[in-house]
């Protein structure tokens, strides 16, 4: 069974700190990885997509991807409060569904 | 990024009745759509693939003849909640993927409440 790991916090931060976070994934056959945020009572919302091994920046936001560790990491520079929610990592194998990680819930304090 | 709608985004019916909830990928075309449901403080749960033109298909332990879904054309999908009852209350949002690299864009939701 594909399985998706993640700490489900919660992950405390002050504001303006990098947070770090983390998820591993059990299929070595995934080929793409996501990170959704998702505030409470409000759908996921899609932040970041990574297909290959590295870094891959996008404004406050960096994924990184290591698939010989199956490993997936969003960093976030420079928190802020409003980036308080919980953060989904997804990954798929070609043509599948997504397989969900049950979610890092986020709280930047100020 | 690509853009989902969700139609109702809140619905209360009374038990007994049935509801239908629209979405749609209003920029691209979607062959295939997904429905979740989300209680309080839990992660999403897949109910069912959509696929359009063919039958959905549901994960285990979700009711096919409870939870109907219709994938008409590229762009819409619906699920209907028949006799709904109180424990059917619930998120209930859906996705949709663009056919390549794979992405998955979700709508805003629809909260039903079964009275």
């Amino acid at each position: 069974q594909k399985e998706v790991e993640q700490n489900s916090g919660p992950l405390s931060v002050p504001e303006g700190a990098i947070a770090s976070l983390n998820c591993t994934y059990s299929d070595r056959g995934s080929q793409s990885f996501f990170w959704y945020r998702q505030y409470s009572g409000k759908s996921p919302e899609l932040i970041m997509s990574i297909y290959s091994n590295g870094d891959k920046e996008d404004g406050r936001f960096t994924a990184q991807l290591n698939k010989a560790s199956q490993y997936v990491s969003l960093l976030i520079r420079d928190s802020q409060p409003s980036d308080s929610a919980t953060y989904l990592c997804a990954v798929n194998e070609a043509g599948n569904m997504l397989t969900f990680g049950g979610g890092t819930r986020l709280m930047v304090k100020p | 990024g690509a853009v989902v709608s969700q139609h109702p985004s809140w619905v209360i019916c009374k038990s007994g009745t049935s509801v239908k909830i629209e979405c749609r990928s209003l920029d691209f075309q979607a062959t295939t759509m997904f429905w979740y449901r989300q209680f309080p403080k839990q992660s999403l749960m897949l109910m069912a693939t959509s696929n359009e033109g063919s039958k959905a298909t549901y994960e285990q332990g979700v009711e096919k003849d409870k939870f109907l879904i219709n994938h008409a054309s590229l762009t819409l999908s619906t699920l209907t909640v028949t006799s709904a009852h109180p424990e059917d209350s619930s998120f209930y949002i859906c996705s949709a993927r663009v056919i390549w690299p794979y992405e998955q864009y979700f709508g805003p939701g629809t909260r039903l409440t079964v009275t």
